[in-house]
C-alpha cells in the first residue's frame, strides 16, 4: 500500500527566502506525482505535475523534482512571498491509476512579511 | 474553461440525518473522483468513476455512503445516516483519464452535530 510522507509538517520563514519542501513515497511504481496548494477553507489548486519519466518541472518561481527510484520529490520555492502562505500537498498516482491519488498530510507554510 | 463545480459549499446536519453533495466535472473529463479530507489530513479517495462505471470504491463505507454518476457527467455522493466522524471536506475531482492530471473543485464542508 502506497504511503506518502511530507516533511516538515510546518514551516515559517521570512519573505524573500528560498525554501524546499520534501515528499517521500514508499512504492516507486508510480504514474505521476502532483504538488497542490490548499488555502484555508478552499479546494486544491494543482501547481505542478511530474510524469514518472520526468526528472523535474518548473512553473514560475516553483520547481519540482522527482527521484522515482529513491521515492522522493522536492518542491523548491524561490524568493518566497507572503502570498505563498498556504498548505502544500504532495500526491502520487499509482496502482494502475485505479487507486486515485495518495496524499501526504501536507506542509503548512507561513511566509512572514 | 470552467472548473469543477460543487454544491453546496457548506452543510450542517444532526447525526443520523442524510445529506447529498453534487459535483459537475470539467467538460469532457471521463474520470471523476470523490475524496474525503478530515481536518489536518490529506484527502483520501472514496470512489472513482470512469464515465458512468465504478473503477474503485474499496474505501467507501457502503453501509452509509453511496454515489452515482448518471449519464457519465454529474455525480452525487450521499450519506445516510451521518455520523459525527463524517465531519470533513468532501472534494470532487476530474481528469481526462485515469492517469492524467486531476483538477479539484472547491469542496463541500460538512459538519455533523
Amino acid at each position: 500500500k502506497q504511503e506518502v510522507t511530507q516533511i516538515p509538517a510546518a514551516l515559517s520563514v521570512p519573505e524573500g527566502e528560498n525554501l524546499v519542501l520534501n515528499c517521500s513515497f514508499t512504492d516507486s511504481a508510480i504514474y505521476n506525482l502532483q504538488w497542490f496548494r490548499q488555502d484555508p477553507g478552499k479546494g486544491l489548486t494543482s501547481l505542478l505535475l511530474i510524469q514518472s519519466s520526468q526528472r523535474e518541472q518548473t512553473s514560475g518561481r516553483l520547481n519540482a523534482s522527482l527521484d522515482k527510484s529513491s521515492g522522493r520529490s522536492t518542491l523548491y520555492i524561490a524568493a518566497s512571498q507572503p502570498g505563498d502562505s498556504a498548505t502544500y500537498l504532495c500526491a502520487v498516482l499509482s496502482g494502475g491509476g485505479a487507486d486515485g491519488l495518495t496524499f501526504g498530510k501536507g506542509t503548512h507554510l507561513i511566509i512572514q512579511p | 474553461e470552467a472548473g469543477v463545480a460543487q454544491s453546496p459549499r457548506y452543510k450542517i446536519i444532526e447525526k443520523r440525518q442524510s445529506v447529498a453533495f453534487w459535483c459537475n466535472p470539467i467538460s469532457g473529463h471521463a474520470t471523476l473522483y470523490w475524496y474525503q479530507q478530515i481536518l489536518g489530513q490529506g484527502p483520501k479517495l472514496l470512489i472513482q468513476f470512469q464515465n458512468n462505471g465504478v473503477v474503485d470504491d474499496s474505501q467507501l463505507p457502503k453501509d452509509r455512503f453511496s454515489a452515482e454518476r448518471l449519464k457519465g457527467v454529474d455525480s452525487t455522493l450521499k450519506i445516510q445516516p451521518a455520523k459525527l466522524e463524517d465531519s470533513a471536506v468532501y472534494l470532487c475531482a476530474s481528469s481526462p483519464g485515469r492517469v492524467n492530471e486531476q483538477f479539484f473543485g472547491p469542496g463541500t464542508r460538512l459538519t455533523v452535530l
